[in-house]
């Protein structure tokens, strides 16, 4: 099946400071979606983007299907960002295949 | 209009026991997923349904597990009998797939937290 590798697996940011996470596939996807999950469990959908580039406020992500990578940019980051981050891929049939997540934690 | 739907939030139960997870898809929305989070395997497909019928269901665990979708606003995840292992948080996910190839961005519940003992 597809594989999903995400980078870097945690990271540690001064509030403030701005942010790259990566999204590797192994495959050609249909559907590539990034999620936010909170201190509460909750998972939060920030992108549908399985090509080209969003922005939505300090966030915005580019898919780049071809060299199969999608990145997820933060900017200006604030305590309320802390969370785990999942990139999650379409095998096939609408079956999500999730990445292990980047876990960021924001300092004030 | 309201999100996808889960109940309880929040499930006890005791090795043996029958634990019935349910959930309410986004109106209007015809696909619906149930996903399982561990720490050990991350989050994972467990069963998905198009217009209420099961079309894989390769990612249920054992025959302990069972899913239903009576109908387009319900859908059940049934585990009998629980097991210590089950413990997890369990998630529901709709999206509005019509019939073809595209696919369409999948909204998840605010999860199950099961817990056996």
């Amino acid at each position: 099946g597809i594989q999903v590798e995400q980078s870097p697996p945690d990271l540690i940011l001064q509030e403030g400071a701005n942010s790259t996470l990566r999204c590797n596939f192994s495959d050609s996807v249909n559907n590539l979606q990034w999620f936010h999950q909170n201190p509460w469990g909750q998972l939060i959908n920030l992108f549908y983007i399985p090509s080209g580039t969003k922005q939505n406020g300090r966030l915005s992500a580019t898919t780049v299907a071809t060299e199969r990578y999608s990145l997820l940019y933060i900017s200006s980051s604030q305590t309320t960002d802390s969370g785990v981050y999942f990139c999650a891929v379409e095998e096939y049939g609408n079956k999500l295949v999730f990445g292990a997540g980047t876990i960021l934690r924001v300092k004030s | 209009d309201a999100g996808v739907i889960q109940s309880p939030r929040h499930e006890v139960t005791e090795m043996g026991q029958e634990v019935t997870l349910r959930c309410k898809p986004i109106s209007g929305h015809n696909s619906l997923f149930w996903y399982r989070q561990t720490m050990m395997r991350g989050l994972e497909l467990l069963i998905y349904f198009n217009n209420n019928v099961p079309i894989d269901d390769s990612g249920m665990p054992e025959d302990r597990f069972s899913a239903k979708m009576p109908n387009a606003s319900f859908s059940t995840l049934k585990i009998q009998p629980s097991e210590p292992r089950d413990s997890a948080v369990y998630f529901c996910a709709s999206s509005p797939r019509l019939s073809g190839s595209r696919s369409y961005e999948q909204y998840f519940g605010p999860g199950t937290r099961l817990t056996v003992t």
